[in-house]
């Protein structure tokens, strides 16, 4: 399937701090999905856009669906040390007829207290 | 409510062996999806069903890989035989896709161990 550009692959900063992610894709996407990991659990899912420019918060937690249907991002206000983890990016092509998902190889999360 | 169920949680086996992995997908969910997930290759779909029929197993890497679907709240994976390279951790997700909407609700993961 499309791979999609996930970035940064790891990032380690102190508790307090604001992060910052994204994910770009070649072809246009329909649906971003954001996901978050823990050690030995299966992915969770943070927050869904389905619309170009939707920006949508959940608690700390805000994304974006681009304006240009290829990229997306994913903000953390005031890091805590239970938001570590990985975080993926997820996407469905436009026009693709079933629902399957591409998925970006994740950004690991460290947060020192 | 419960989410997706998947057991066992951890299986280990010697090369050759079958394996069986099983998924109990969220209750009212129509669609069924089998991932893996490895370092190298980060999650990768294998097959995904749509009320029971699998709708594409393109990512299914060979042919010693089989899904079913035999009804709405169960699906299993079957390799057979199994090799060191099939290690890794396989999860079900389901999702309700007749809503319009593609949230997928991932399993706690089976993590297999082929020695």
């Amino acid at each position: 399937g499309q791979q999609l550009n996930q970035s940064p692959q790891s990032m380690f900063i102190q508790e307090g701090e604001d992060v910052s992610m994204n994910c770009t894709s070649s072809s246009i996407f329909n649906t971003w999905l954001w996901y978050k990991q823990d050690p030995g659990e299966g992915p969770v899912l943070l927050i869904a856009l389905y619309k170009a420019g939707e920006l949508t918060s959940n608690g700390r937690l805000t994304a974006q669906f681009g304006i240009t249907r290829k990229d997306s991002f994913l903000n953390i206000s005031a890091s805590i040390p239970s938001d570590v983890g990985i975080y993926f990016c997820a996407g469905q092509l436009s026009g693709h007829s079933g629902y399957a998902l591409n998925f970006g190889k994740g950004t690991s999360l460290l947060v020192t207290p | 409510d419960a989410g997706v169920i998947q057991s066992p949680r951890h299986e280990v086996t010697e090369m050759g062996q079958e394996v069986t992995l099983r998924c109990k997908p969220i209750s009212g969910h129509d669609y069924l999806f089998w991932y893996r997930q490895t370092m190298m290759r980060g999650l990768e779909l294998l097959i995904y069903f749509n009320n029971n029929v699998p709708i594409d197993d393109s990512g299914m890497p060979e042919d010693r890989f089989s899904a079913k679907m035999p009804n709405a709240s169960f699906s299993t994976l079957k390799i057979q035989p199994s090799e060191p390279r099939d290690s890794a951790v396989y999860f079900c997700a389901s999702s309700f896709g007749t809503s319009g909407r593609n949230e997928q609700f991932f399993g706690p993961g089976t993590r297999l161990t082929v020695l």
